[in-house]
């Protein structure tokens, strides 16, 4: 089993809709969680940390559940830049060794 | 300010041959890691290092496969004997590193083609 497991899609949405992914992970000792893009053909780029308590950006909502060992992205309004590979990210406590999922990919269609 | 840069861009080579990578992280980042995807794949943990502690190599996926950084700053990965698998992008990240990993700042990687 995969330290992060994503969900690959393709999840293909019209613009303005409202889109999530999920992410699971399976080592508990995880300390950090982060959300990166991922353009075609480019390097993976930060979106967003992941905290306890939930956090937003404009129209990006990031949550963490470690109960459950899960993230989650929701993205509202979609816009045809958004289209992109969405990499879940967890790093270890005591240690900076840090572990992408696989991606998802998203297609926002006009 | 200049980003993590890496060279070559692009390295076609022949199965059998030994190849190097090499990565100048952003000035002051104290760790330093790699990474391999292959096409339409993940990005597959290699090694990183921080500071002056032990390199964590437990990604490195066969004793073909070696790292180091001098000074604390640049790195090579060195590939011996590549084999066609070997084929993917190098992506090396640094970051600050101050209380944990914090944001990796990637460069554009190297390409890797074994023919």
């Amino acid at each position: 089993r995969k330290e992060v497991e994503q969900d690959p899609g393709p999840f293909n949405v019209p613009e303005g809709a409202t889109v999530a992914f999920n992410c699971t992970y399976s080592n508990s000792a995880s300390q950090s969680f982060f959300w990166y893009r991922q353009d075609c053909r480019k390097e993976p780029k930060l979106l967003m940390s992941v905290y306890s308590s939930g956090n937003e950006d404009g129209r990006f909502t990031a949550q963490l559940n470690r109960a459950s060992q899960y993230i989650s992205l929701l993205i509202r309004d979609s816009k045809l830049s958004d289209s992109a590979t969405y990499l879940c990210v967890v790093t270890r406590i005591g240690g900076f060794k840090t572990i992408f999922g696989a991606g998802t990919r998203l297609f926002v269609k006009a | 300010g200049a980003g993590v840069s890496q060279s070559p861009s692009n390295k076609v080579t022949e199965k059998g041959k030994d190849v190097e990578l090499r990565c100048d992280p952003i000035s002051g980042h104290t760790a330093l890691y790699w990474y391999r995807q292959s096409l339409g794949q993940g990005l597959e943990f290699l090694i990183y290092f921080q500071g002056n502690s032990a390199p964590d190599k437990s990604g490195l996926p066969s004793d073909r496969f070696s790292a180091e950084r001098t000074g604390g700053s640049v790195s090579t990965l060195t590939i011996q004997r590549t084999q066609q698998e070997d084929s993917a992008v190098y992506l090396c990240a640094s970051s600050l590193g101050a209380r944990g990993p914090g944001e990796l700042f990637f460069g554009e990687g190297s390409r890797l083609t074994v023919l």
